[in-house]
């Protein structure tokens, strides 16, 4: 069964520095890969997603992630980390040995951004 | 365009009073839908999903219960609430049948059970 870790339950940046967010995943068929965040009190947003094509993914809000087979990662960066980045993220990996589209989600990081 | 509703937004009920939580999508046919329960510090747990009009699976064992009257509404329900249910419910979708298709999840709806 597909299975996602997030290293880091929260990560701690100052502003304009970079934020770097890591995702394993375990998977045994090529994987969908996907970014969420979740601002306070809200529902996940999308923010990249991996379905086989390039390897560097590219996001809304400047923020990009690289799928590496052979360390099974999906890391999350952006290079200068803003105010409004602070949020919770969640890594999450489709569930394709099961029926229903399912999504297998990490434990999530959550952001702070110190100015 | 597709958007997604919740209702209501928050929520605050007795121990052991029954629970409805709705959830709604437009502008698409044949979604598949899921209700996920987020506990403090506890991240995403699917409680249920459902692929079709009537067709509801379970992941969790527990006192709750879905349904899915028609098309493109979902419902959450309960008849009797334990403190233990407390928690923000997100509802989603994505379309059916493609594995890359991400989930679109509604704004929630923040659950406290006194």
């Amino acid at each position: 069964a597909q299975s996602v870790t997030q290293l880091g339950s929260h990560v701690s940046v100052s502003e304009g520095a970079l934020v770097l967010l890591r995702c394993n995943y375990s998977s045994s068929v090529p994987p969908y890969l996907f970014w969420y965040v979740q601002y306070p009190n809200q529902g996940l947003q999308l923010l990249l997603k991996y379905t086989s094509a390039a390897t560097l993914v590219k996001g809304i809000n400047g923020f990009e992630a690289e799928f590496k087979k052979s360390e099974t990662s999906f890391h999350l960066t952006k290079p200068s980390a803003h105010m409004s980045d602070a949020a919770e993220y969640f890594c999450a990996v489709s569930d394709m040995e099961e029926y229903g589209n399912k999504l297998v989600f990490g434990a999530g990081t959550i952001l702070r951004v110190k100015s | 365009s597709q958007t997604i509703h919740q209702w209501p937004a928050t929520l605050v009920q007795p121990v052991g009073s029954p629970l409805s939580l709705e959830c709604t999508v437009e502008g698409t046919s044949n979604p598949n839908l899921y209700w996920y329960r987020q506990a403090a510090g506890r991240g995403l747990q699917l409680l249920f999903y459902s692929v079709g009009i009537g067709q509801i699976s379970s992941e969790v064992p527990q006192n709750l219960s879905a349904s899915r009257p028609q098309d493109r509404q979902f419902i959450l329900s309960s008849k009797k609430l334990l403190l233990s249910d407390s928690g923000f419910y997100l509802c989603a979708w994505t379309p059916t049948g493609q594995s890359y298709n991400e989930q679109f999840f509604g704004p929630g709806t923040r659950l406290t059970v006194l």
